[in-house]
């Protein structure tokens, strides 16, 4: 099992619609969780980082974390063609402090 | 959030040579790392730059072939060695702020491609 995995998509979603990425992860004892958006040729970008059971919002992104289930996910809503990158999944361990990356999932928001 | 640069943006080597990387922080941070992603793939964690003293390398990545420099809070660098075109690779430095939340922020990434 991997660490922290993703689907890797494409995921296709049209312009306006909500896009849905998740994420699970195997280490119980994590603290700390992270959503980046890499477009293509580019470095990661932070773009949410979440650290409580439940939601966390900033502008159109959502984060949701659900410890109990390993489970973490990003909403966007009224995704736009700008939106359009590989979204990575990034944990932090709980017994050390390195960062573990997903896999990524490529998002494809339709005009 | 940190801001990182990095040096060179790009380079094309020949086999057998060595490139070092630069990096450097606008702001004293607590942790540096080097990253390494293929074409196509996620980020591999290749060592965590320890200030003042020896660099803690991942599994598979070794000093003689990675040497990594931290001489202080806001520069570091690294040094891809005899190379090959296995090499061949975007280099990633990333910092953590001082902040409680740990955030972690990558610079801009060097590619490069070894003949």
């Amino acid at each position: 099992q991997k660490e922290v995995e993703q689907n890797s998509g494409p995921l296709s979603v049209p312009e306006g619609a909500i896009a849905s990425l998740n994420c699970t992860y195997s280490d119980r004892g994590s603290q700390s969780f992270f959503w980046y958006r890499q477009y293509s040729g580019k470095s990661p970008e932070l773009i949410m980082s979440i650290y409580s059971n439940g939601d966390k919002e900033d502008g159109r992104f959502t984060a949701q974390l659900n410890k109990a289930s390993q489970y973490v996910s990003l909403l966007i809503r009224d995704s736009q063609p700008s939106d359009s990158a590989t979204y990575l999944c990034a944990v932090r361990g709980g017994a050390t402090n390195k960062l573990i990356f997903g896999t990524g999932t490529l998002l494809a928001v339709q005009p | 959030s940190a801001v990182i640069s990095q040096k060179p943006s790009r380079d094309i080597c020949q086999r057998g040579t060595s490139l070092t990387i630069q990096c450097q922080v606008d702001s004293q941070v607590t942790m540096m790392f080097w990253y390494r992603q293929q074409p196509g793939q996620s980020l591999t964690l290749i060592a965590t730059a320890n200030q003042g003293s020896e660099a803690t390398y991942e599994s598979g990545f070794v000093i003689d072939k990675f040497p990594i420099s931290r001489p202080n809070l806001t520069f570091s660098t690294l040094t891809v060695s005899n190379m090959s075109p296995e090499d061949s690779s975007i280099y990633l430095c990333s910092a953590q702020g001082q902040s409680s939340y740990n955030e972690q922020f990558f610079g801009p990434g060097t590619r490069l491609t070894v003949l």
